[in-house]
């Protein structure tokens, strides 16, 4: 298995308080990414990195901000947490193949994230 | 719009039977990677692929380039099968779309 960990996998949390999710790696790959898991929808990308300090955003940034400042941990922060953002959270690593990303994609076991 | 169709959405199945689950996408890629999650469990990779086919196990995976379409097969299913199966597509801008999932039940 890559090794890829989240941290924590489950967190119960408050409105307006703020929470950071932690991803892991331990395979030296350049992309990063957090995604949201939500029913009625495929992974939605939230905001991704392809180096140290390199980070976009994707598709749902609204209220979440990342950094990277180091290789193996990417950290997904929840500024002032909604209970729109109750979801489940996954990262996902992956490497670029010949300037492609056409490697096997590795996700962590996801966080559970509830917003009351 | 979504750049990666899956269909069906739902699919009960009967132990031993084959079953086929489809995947179209409306991008160009770079590789095509199909996906298992069980029920509130992470996601694992089954296969990435490019072109042609591949086998592991009773999994089968195949692609169209230029269809843009690409099935997975599972045959002579079994309980444990019982999972969301994803499609997702990484492209050239090294991005990753995902369709919305296949729900897999296996019955005994």
């Amino acid at each position: 298995d890559a090794g890829i960990t989240q941290s924590p996998r489950h967190k119960v949390t408050e409105t307006g308080t703020p929470v950071t999710l932690r991803c892991h790696q331990t395979e030296n790959h350049r992309y990063m990414y957090w995604y949201r898991q939500d029913p009625g929808h495929g992974l939605r990308l939230i905001h991704y990195s392809y180096g140290v300090k390199d980070t976009d955003k994707g598709e749902v940034s609204d209220g979440y901000s990342v950094s990277r400042s180091k290789t193996e941990d990417f950290l997904l922060t929840l500024e002032s947490a909604t209970s729109s953002q109750t979801s489940v959270y996954f990262c996902a690593i992956s490497e670029l193949s010949g300037g492609y990303l056409n490697t096997e994609a590795f996700f962590g076991q996801g966080t559970r994230l509830t917003v009351v | 719009k979504n750049e990666v169709e899956q269909s069906p959405q739902n699919l009960t199945a009967q132990e031993g039977e084959f079953i086929t689950i489809n995947c179209s996408y409306s991008v160009g890629i770079s590789a095509l990677h199909w996906l298992q999650q069980h029920p509130g469990g992470g996601i694992v990779s089954l296969f990435m692929l490019s072109s042609g086919k591949k086998k592991h196990g009773r999994l089968i995976a195949t692609i169209n380039i230029q269809e843009k379409h690409s099935s997975l097969h599972i045959t002579a299913s079994h309980p444990r099968d019982s999972a969301v199966y994803i499609c997702a597509v990484s492209n050239t801008g090294n991005q990753f779309y995902f369709g919305t999932g296949t729900s897999l039940t296996v019955i005994p």
